[in-house]
């Protein structure tokens, strides 16, 4: 039940996009489609943001999209917004049973 | 439509139970969870329960064999047993129901509560 692997911060301008990875292995990202993002701003809990790798929940806008290669997934930001500004957390599903969060990445909009 | 309660203050080798009443949702139908957050820390997923006819559970490993997760659908309330508790368990647990394009594939942690205090000291 290792934790996926993210980078601990990003930025970006706004208007500008930004790309997280969250990296994991072929027990976990690698063997399922079942990747997902979260959007916790301060002192709130958590919002989901993609499920299955791509597809965008409910009210999300379109400047969120996500992806997967091989044991990566990755969410891009397009038309970075100053209300972006949060942390990201992806997780994935681990097979028995069990699911694994990444560490998560702090964005700033600049 | 998700609501925890039962977050206190415990000493480390002791017992709570916290519960998590839904509202406005067919709560039966949907996998529950329960992920903590450590302060200042990141999302640890913590315990799942699927459907009552599917009857699974899983656990992270460091919580296995200690915390109990349990649901009651005619109250449509979740629990969590947590026994012989350590100073590492102190974090808010959130209460999370499940979403999924398929309903017996429902990995996307979809609902989350406004979260639960736990603190582990002596």
């Amino acid at each position: 039940q290792s934790a996926l692997t993210q980078p601990p911060s990003a930025s970006g301008s706004p208007g500008q996009s930004v790309t997280i990875s969250c990296t994991g292995t072929n027990m976990n990202i690698g063997d399922y489609d079942f990747v997902s993002w979260y959007q916790q701003h301060p002192d709130k809990a958590p919002q989901l943001v993609i499920y299955e790798v791509s597809r965008r929940s409910s009210g999300v806008p379109d400047r969120f999209s996500g992806s997967k290669s091989g044991n990566t997934a990755s969410l891009t930001v397009s038309g970075l917004r100053p209300e972006d500004e949060a942390d990201y957390y992806c997780s994935s599903y681990a097979g028995t049973n069990s699911w694994v969060f990444g560490g998560g990445t702090k964005l700033t909009v600049l | 439509q998700l609501v925890e309660s039962g977050g206190d203050l415990v000493q480390p080798g002791g017992s709570l139970r916290l519960s998590c009443e839904a509202s406005d949702f067919t709560f039966g139908t949907y996998w529950m969870s329960w992920v903590r957050q450590a302060p200042g820390k990141g999302l640890e997923w913590v315990a799942t329960i699927k459907q009552v006819e599917i009857n699974e559970r899983g656990y992270v490993d460091s919580v296995k064999g200690r915390f109990t997760i349990s649901r009651d659908n005619a109250r449509k309330s979740l629990f969590l047993q947590m026994d012989s508790l350590r100073a590492d368990d102190t974090a808010i647990y959130y209460c999370v129901s499940h979403y999924g394009e398929s309903a017996i594939e429902q990995h996307a942690f979809d609902v989350w509560g406004q979260g639960a205090k736990v603190t582990v000291s002596s």
